[in-house]
């Protein structure tokens, strides 16, 4: 079974400037949740998606970051502008059914502001 | 919001010892308790949950209590292996909001040869 894939795996940019994440969940799996993972700290969901409807995001700073999921398959989170403390690494995972079943993380898309 | 604390953030083991990590969480409701393994630079991955209606599970060497009353669930490991080294994230699932997974900070254990 494919796993969940992310692109690209590293960017480097500099404040002020905006970026933008791609992901693509295993197939057939219905949500599709985007964190944030700052060093040293555990994953912070950012947004969760149903197909292609926002669940949850009150979490989604949204004055700078957006997410879609375009025809309830692929997904991706914009910055617009960066700041430095979005440094991070942004997760992308998808489970089946969402609540109690096991997420399946992708390998992440590591986020240096400079 | 479902608020968990992992305890403690680092622990380190002679090989063949054993190693328990601890969780707290806040939402009595909260029905799914999984556990992540990071290892450096790679993605979570799922070593074993468990549900509310169950108060152990065990996996060959991995087992996780859950203790509803005082709401706190635990991730022991057993024969401590090298490559047990890594980042272990505690989860809690949110039944107030969507139901997301609310995460530990997260605590790495280094198993020492």
């Amino acid at each position: 079974e494919a796993g969940v894939a992310q692109s690209p795996r590293y960017k480097i940019i500099e404040k002020r400037q905006s970026v933008a994440f791609w992901c693509n969940p295993i197939s057939g799996h219905a949500t599709l949740y985007w964190y944030q993972q700052i060093l040293g700290q555990g994953p912070k969901l950012l947004i969760q998606f149903q197909n292609n409807g926002v669940v949850d995001d009150s979490q989604l700073p949204k004055d700078r970051f957006s997410a879609e999921r375009l025809k309830g398959v692929d997904s991706t989170l914009k910055i617009q502008p960066a700041k430095l403390e979005d440094s991070a690494v942004y997760l992308c995972a998808s489970s089946q059914q969402g609540a109690g079943t096991e997420a399946f993380f992708g390998q992440g898309t590591r986020l240096t502001v400079v | 919001g479902e608020n968990v604390e992992q305890h403690p953030s680092t622990l380190s083991v002679q090989e063949g010892d054993s190693a328990v990590i601890k969780c707290t969480y806040s939402d009595s409701a909260s029905n799914y308790f999984p556990w992540y393994k990071q290892e450096l630079g790679k993605r979570p991955q799922l070593i074993i949950d468990i549900r509310s209606n169950v108060g152990e599970k065990k996996d060959q060497r991995i087992a996780v209590t859950l203790n509803k009353t005082a709401k706190h669930f635990s991730l022991h490991i057993t024969e401590t292996q090298p490559e047990d080294s890594a980042v272990y994230f505690c989860a809690a699932d949110d039944q107030t909001g969507a139901n997301n997974l609310f995460f530990g900070t997260g605590t790495r254990l280094t198993v020492i040869p």
